[in-house]
């Protein structure tokens, strides 16, 4: 079967860095996805990655690692705004998107 | 203007009942989804809709229907409602089928529907 994992909660200090992992078993690879969703709203799009190495952009930074199934997203400089989930998401050899349950960051002053 | 829009966003009503969720998207995209997001939080597609190509999770029951009146609606029809489809149903569009080079997909602000 595919499936994508993530820790379901992270705590993490204003002002720090935190890194979210993501590892995943799908059937093909085209790709890699972090969304954003804060709570009540719609996910929306973070990175891209498709081949390995860091993609930056701002504060977030995405990694990926096709050999070893496994990414992160690195936030630095963080801010109570960045209270949220962040979904990994997998397009496999069909171009459909499997996507993990998330990970519930928390942010504390 | 909002990129992708649906309503109800809430919706509360009885098991047996028929109800009808809508999504326009504003942005000239050629595909539409609808993703099912439970309480344990994944995202699962349950339609995407592509030129008139409906593509279906086979998992779906057919309860669920989905309605292309144009590209740009893509409306989500409910029959015979149970408690297990309580959720939180979210539309989204991207650019066309294959969203590889920017796996971009837009979200409208999603439907929390629960059945009693």
């Amino acid at each position: 079967g595919q499936n994508i994992d993530q820790p379901t909660e992270m705590t993490a200090t204003e002002g720090a860095i935190v890194q979210i992992n993501c590892t995943y078993q799908t059937s093909g690879f085209n790709g890699l996805f972090w969304y954003q969703q804060h709570a009540g709203e719609a996910p929306t799009f973070l990175s891209y990655n498709v081949l390995d190495g860091l993609e930056e952009k701002g504060r977030f930074s995405s990694f990926l690692s096709r050999s070893k199934g496994y990414s992160y997203l690195l936030l630095k400089e963080l801010q109570m705004k960045d209270s949220a989930s962040y979904l990994c998401a997998v397009m496999d050899s069909n171009y459909q998107l499997i996507w993990g349950a998330g990970t519930k960051l928390i942010i504390k002053p | 203007d909002t990129a992708v829009s649906q309503t109800p966003k809430y919706l509360v009503t009885q098991m047996g009942n028929d109800k009808s969720i809508k999504c326009e998207q504003n942005l000239g995209h050629d595909t539409m989804y609808w993703y099912k997001q439970d309480s344990k939080k994944f995202l699962k597609i349950m339609f995407s809709y592509n030129n008139k190509e409906l593509i279906i999770n086979e998992t779906v029951p057919n309860r669920f229907s989905p309605k292309s009146p144009d590209k740009a609606h893509l409306n989500l029809h409910i029959n015979s409602l149970e408690l297990g489809d309580s959720a939180v149903y979210f539309c989204a569009s991207s650019q066309d089928l294959v969203t590889v080079n920017t796996g971009e997909l837009f979200f409208g602000e999603g439907s929390r529907l629960t059945v009693l």
